[in-house]
């Protein structure tokens, strides 16, 4: 148990364009969920929480009106790059988690950004 | 600000051998430790979680321990087989209400058949 399915799993597309990336939690329901970003040969980055209903809380740093965090259900959370450039690409991780619980990932999203 | 460090950064051994990976943090106050292996452009897989309360965890091959006053976690692999290789995440969790991970940059293992 506790999947966690994110897509898709490799985007590339023009400078600025918007790209949105989905993650599911596929057999629970998911109190919170995470957006990680990972830049090559870097630790995985902590980009913003979100719980469901509610407004994601976003690191220091990480511009919210660039990655917009929905997330309307118990098992969807979705990440939207606005605009995206160059320097945006890179390889973009969900994790979820129910409440005391570990966390699940995703196998993550490499995005390219011509 | 919790910072974590892992050593060494790669480390390449032949088939077989036992071998320690070390992971160091700096805030003590956390709630546990995972230790994750990730294989090249792949999400996070899960080894051993180790709750705050535990000195160790063990899975099959695989022992961590937690020297949480110290800030020091080791995993240690026996019998290394070539699909170990993979880079393999420290990651503390803190506590309170917002349960964050902070992840190190990792140690890149690969074991030579």
């Amino acid at each position: 148990g506790a999947v966690v399915s994110q897509h898709p799993s490799w985007v590339i597309c023009k400078s600025g364009t918007s790209v949105k990336i989905e993650c599911r939690s596929l057999d629970f329901q998911a109190t919170t969920m995470f957006w990680y970003r990972q830049f090559p040969k870097q630790s995985l980055m902590l980009m913003a929480t979100s719980n469901e209903g509610s407004k994601a809380t976003y690191e220091q740093g990480v511009e919210k009106d660039k990655f917009l965090i929905n997330h309307a259900s118990l098992t969807l959370s979705t990440l939207t790059v606005t605009s995206a450039h160059p320097e945006d690409s890179s390889f973009y991780i969900c994790s979820a988690r129910r409440r005391n619980q570990p966390q699940h990932f995703g196998d993550g999203t490499r995005l390219s950004i011509l | 600000k919790q910072e974590v460090t892992q050593i060494p950064a790669a480390l390449s051994v032949p088939e077989g051998e036992n071998l320690v990976l070390n992971c160091s943090f700096t805030d003590s106050a956390i709630y546990n430790l995972q230790w994750f292996r990730q294989d090249p452009g792949k999400g996070l897989t899960s080894l051993l979680l180790i709750q705050s309360s535990q000195r160790e965890q063990t899975s099959g091959r695989l022992n961590a321990s937690l020297d949480k006053s110290s800030g020091r976690s080791t995993l240690y692999i026996a019998a290394s087989q070539p699909g170990d290789s993979a880079t393999y995440l420290c990651a503390p969790e803190s506590g309170g209400s917002n349960y964050k991970l902070t992840f190190g940059k990792g140690t890149l293992l690969t074991v030579n058949p």
